[in-house]
């Protein structure tokens, strides 16, 4: 079955505790990128990879990481977790870049709450 | 820069009732336009998708949306909502190349009443 699975679905922590949330995706996509969804914001694109170890910045990059080691698998990192980046976040992949860009399919989401 | 507006934070309708979701987008060509839905606790699901040829598209679970350049606009629509329609209601933009980025709205959430 065609999927993006993030792990894990939730997570509390605490302030300073580095975490990672992973992602995979076993549709061979070449774009994959993260979001964070907060109430009355929609989906804010935090991180994006065009490729392996191709990456760069979307909106809200400030306060995470992310690296594109391998196609299938693009991680999220928050090197010292804050209150501020309490939030849902969803992974998406997709085929193709711009005029070769298909639907995105995002993964179930990872519910972070950082204390 | 590339920016949807969708501006109803919240509809209610009753079960059966037709249903118009709205979104206006601005972009600086011919859009790329999506609408995806997220039920409680669940990701996020396409309904449908326009990128070119015929403006009115049909989607999953019996919605369509049509899209109206002169007017900046891609509705949602449904003739007849079933509880299980409630959830909450993304469009998005994009992207093109050199701007590899799907832009959202901020979501209108659903309530369907009996």
């Amino acid at each position: 079955e065609a999927q993006v699975t993030q792990n894990p679905r939730y997570l509390i922590t605490v302030t300073g505790k580095k975490l990672t949330v992973t992602c995979s995706q076993n549709m061979n996509h070449e774009y994959m990128s993260w979001y964070r969804q907060d109430p009355g914001l929609g989906l804010r694109q935090i991180y994006y990879s065009m490729n392996v170890e191709v990456t760069d910045k979307g909106d809200v990059p400030e306060g995470y990481k992310v690296s594109r080691k391998e196609k299938r698998n693009f991680p999220l990192i928050l090197e010292s977790p804050s209150p501020n980046q309490t939030s849902l976040y969803f992974c998406a992949s997709s085929l193709g870049q711009g005029a070769f860009w298909t639907e995105a399919f995002f993964g179930q989401g990872t519910r972070l709450t950082v204390v | 820069a590339q920016s949807v507006t969708q501006p109803d934070i919240h509809i209610t309708v009753s079960e059966g009732a037709s249903l118009e979701l709205r979104c206006n987008y601005s972009y600086g060509a011919t859009p790329y336009l999506f609408w995806y839905v997220q039920s409680p606790g669940q990701g996020l699901q396409l309904l449908l998708k326009y990128f070119s040829g015929d403006t009115l598209v049909q989607g999953i679970k019996g919605f369509e949306a049509e899209f109206k350049r002169s007017q900046s606009s891609f509705n949602l629509r449904k003739p007849s909502v079933h509880w299980s329609d409630a959830a909450e209601y993304f469009c998005a933009v994009g992207p093109s190349f050199g701007n590899e980025k799907l832009t959202f709205g901020t979501g209108t959430r659903l309530t369907i009443i009996p």
